[in-house]
């Protein structure tokens, strides 16, 4: 089944622990993303990147980062883990063609104490 | 540059009542247009698209027009039921050459609760 995988789900933690959260495609798709979602201001794109060893800020990526080692994986990390962090957080991805749709998985609900 | 914006929320309908979000858009260039739709406790998934100008998107019963004089994506369903309760994102894609090709930009979501 071709899908988005994301872990883990939900996490609770402490502010400057740091954490990363997986995500991986089985669709070969080059574009990937992260965005969060926060009540009243929609989905903000953290990162994404374009294709293996390419990636680029969006518009919230203070006290995040990502890697993008391998075409499948795109993990996010936080490094310094801080309150304003806590939020829903989605990766995405799609093929080459900006007129594809991106491809959502089912989300971590991020708490940061 | 780029942005949607959409009719805020929450929107409350009775079972077969008829469907009309707002969605309008600001675009450098010819974006695609997308409707998205988040259930409860899950991601997003694509309910319709549209590529370019008059192109009409439409799946489960909803449609929506690529309206490039109006710069509007507004979505429509003649006769909502209660599992089409959820949140509604319309988005754009960039198509613009450059860092921002195909990044989305998406509207802030429109809650709609449907009732028996």
């Amino acid at each position: 089944e071709a899908q988005v995988t994301q872990n883990p789900r939900y996490l609770i933690t402490v502010t400057g622990k740091k954490l990363t959260v997986t995500c991986s495609q089985n669709m070969n798709h080059e574009y990937m993303s992260w965005y969060r979602q926060d009540p009243g201001l929609g989905l903000r794109q953290i990162y994404y990147s374009m294709n293996v060893e390419v990636t680029d800020k969006g518009d919230v990526p203070e006290g995040y980062k990502v890697s993008r080692k391998e075409k499948r994986n795109f993990p996010l990390i936080l490094e310094s883990p801080s309150p304003n962090q806590t939020s829903l957080y989605f990766c995405a991805s799609r093929p080459d063609s900006p007129n594809q749709p991106q491809h959502f998985g089912d989300g971590t609900r991020l708490s940061i104490l | 540059g780029n942005s949607v914006t959409q009719m805020e929320g929450p929107v409350t309908l009775s079972e077969e009542a008829f469907l009309t979000i707002n969605c309008t858009y600001t675009a450098t260039g010819y974006p695609s247009l997308f409707w998205y739709v988040q259930y409860p406790g899950e991601g997003l998934q694509l309910l319709l698209k549209a590529t370019k100008a008059d192109d009409k998107g439409s799946n489960k019963g909803f449609e929506a027009t690529y309206r490039k004089e109006t710069t509007s994506f507004h979505l429509e369903k003649g006769s909502v039921q209660v599992s089409d309760s959820a949140v509604y994102f319309c988005a754009l894609s960039d198509h613009n050459r450059g860092s921002t090709l195909g990044r989305l930009y998406f509207g802030r979501g429109t809650q709609l609760t449907v009732w028996p």
